[in-house]
């Protein structure tokens, strides 16, 4: 079964450093969403592409998140600099035809700020 | 302002009974509904879905109902087995096509006890 691929699973750093995350979605999924879970709340989306297009950024914050994916394939999400407020769960996912068909998610990418 | 709410963070139900998991919304624009199972460590995986246009949905043990006046969906599983131990999601989506996106609520614990 066709899986969506995120790395690294794991990652702790020291606040103010940058860190970054990736995501594979899969292949013919044009739709791919970055979503951050904080501990006992919910996946809150972060950012979604179309493609290598923006279709909504609205809750990235964007004065130290920023994300990309330049041919509309994998995807990269940075945080500069991190502050310990971003330690989360962050999940991409990936839809074919939309929200309304499911998403696939990946394994997500656990990130500690010390 | 949280559009998608799970009132009850955590329940625990016996083996073989039946598990009723709640989940309550605001936004009238919400047209597709969607449940999924989260394990720890591992990214939600999508469980059961339906439309507006239905108050029922059936898949194997999984039933998930919705009353569009009350603006409430209920999951229902039934027997509950030790391996539904999850956290479970409700989410919701306006509108349909590749812009679409989830909208999820805060989750419940489900907890299935021998």
């Amino acid at each position: 079964e066709a899986e969506v691929a995120q790395s690294p699973r794991y990652k702790i750093t020291e606040k103010s450093q940058a860190v970054a995350f990736w995501c594979d979605p899969i292949s013919g999924h044009a739709t791919l969403y970055w979503y951050r879970q904080i501990l006992g709340q919910g996946p809150e989306l972060l950012v979604q592409f179309q493609d290598e297009s923006v279709v909504d950024d609205s809750q990235l914050p964007k004065d130290r998140f920023s994300a990309e994916r330049l041919k509309g394939v994998d995807s990269t999400l940075k945080i500069q600099p991190a502050e310990l407020g971003d330690s989360a769960m962050y999940l991409c996912a990936s839809s074919f035809r939309g929200a309304t068909h499911g998403y696939t998610f990946g394994s997500g990418t656990r990130l500690t700020v010390v | 302002d949280q559009q998608v709410k799970q009132n009850s963070p955590s329940l625990s139900v016996q083996e073989g009974r039946i598990s009723i998991l709640n989940c309550d919304y605001t936004n009238s624009m919400f047209d597709y509904f969607l449940w999924y199972k989260k394990y720890p460590a591992e990214g939600p995986t999508f469980l059961i879905s339906i439309s507006s246009i239905k108050d029922k949905n059936e898949d194997g043990r999984f039933t998930v109902f919705l009353n569009k006046s009350a603006k409430h969906l209920s999951l229902h599983i039934v027997p509950s087995q030790p391996g539904d131990s999850a956290v479970y999601f409700c989410a919701a989506s306006a509108g349909t096509g590749t812009a679409s996106k989830l909208t999820f609520g805060t989750g419940t614990r489900l907890q299935v006890t021998l």
